[in-house]
C-alpha cells in the first residue's frame, strides 16, 4: 500500500476560522512533509518532520501550525488566513527524510480562504 | 543556486511521437534528481530518478539523460500515448538538506491522439 491519505478533498474557509487538515500513511514511513500548490505552479515546501520531529520550517506564516500526533498522522492547523492562502495543499510522506527516498504525495486538499 | 530552470512551459506531441523535457541545475552539491508526473486533481507521483554518477537510466518509454558537465538534464518519451498527458516536473535535492525537493517550474504535456 502506497498511499497517502488526505481530508478533506475541499475546504472554503473564511477569514477569521479555524480548520485543519488531515494526512495519514500506513506505509511505516518516518518522514511526513507539506507543500503548498498553486495552479500551473510546484509544489513549494512548508514543512518536513522526520521521526515526529518538525526538522524543517520553510519560514512559513504562524497562521499555519504543523502538528505531527504520531508517525502515522500530520495534521495542518490553519488559522486567519489570507485570500492569497488559497492553494492545493499536498501532503507526503517518504522513508526518511534524506535526498533519495521516494515522495509519495497525497491526492491533496484544495482550500479557498474567502 | 537553489533553482533547477525547466522547458518549455508547454509541449504538444503527436501520439508515437517523442517528448522531450530539458532541466538545468547550478548548484552542483545536488545528488539527487526525480522526475514527477502530476495529473489533474492528484498528487505528484515520481516517474523516474537518477543519480549524478549515471549519464542516462531508462525505465519503460522513459529515459533520463543526465550531463554532469553541463549541469543539465532531460526526460525522453517515447511512442507518447494520451495518457501520458500531464504536468511533469524535474527536482533536485541534496543529501544534506533532510529531504527538501527543489522542483522546476513544470512542463504541461498534451499529446493529440
Amino acid at each position: 500500500d502506497t498511499e497517502v491519505t488526505q481530508t478533506p478533498k475541499h475546504l472554503v474557509m473564511g477569514m477569521t476560522n479555524k480548520k485543519s487538515l488531515k494526512c495519514e500513511q500506513h506505509m511505516g514511513h518516518r518522514a511526513m512533509y507539506w507543500y503548498k500548490q498553486k495552479a500551473k505552479k510546484p509544489p513549494e515546501l512548508m514543512f518536513v518532520y522526520s521521526y515526529e520531529k518538525l526538522s524543517i520550517n520553510e519560514s512559513v506564516p504562524s497562521r499555519f501550525s504543523p502538528e505531527c500526533p504520531n508517525s502515522s498522522l500530520l495534521n495542518l492547523h490553519l488559522h486567519a488566513l489570507q485570500p492569497e492562502d488559497s492553494a492545493l495543499y499536498l501532503c507526503a510522506s517518504s522513508q526518511g527524510a534524506r535526498a533519495q527516498e521516494t515522495q509519495y504525495f497525497g491526492p491533496g486538499t484544495r482550500l479557498l480562504v474567502l | 543556486q537553489q533553482q533547477v530552470k525547466q522547458s518549455p512551459q508547454s509541449l504538444i506531441v503527436q501520439k508515437g511521437g517523442i517528448s522531450i523535457i530539458n532541466c538545468a541545475y547550478e548548484n552542483t552539491a545536488f545528488d539527487y534528481f526525480p522526475w514527477y508526473q502530476q495529473f489533474p486533481g492528484k498528487g505528484p507521483a515520481l516517474l523516474i530518478a537518477i543519480r549524478p554518477d549515471v549519464s542516462e537510466k531508462k525505465e519503460g518509454r522513459f529515459t533520463i539523460s543526465f550531463n554532469k558537465s553541463a549541469k543539465q538534464f532531460s526526460l525522453h518519451i517515447m511512442d507518447s500515448q494520451p495518457g501520458d498527458s500531464a504536468t511533469y516536473f524535474c527536482a533536485a535535492s541534496r543529501g544534506n538538506q533532510g529531504g527538501k525537493l527543489i522542483f522546476g517550474q513544470g512542463t504541461e504535456l498534451s499529446v493529440k491522439p
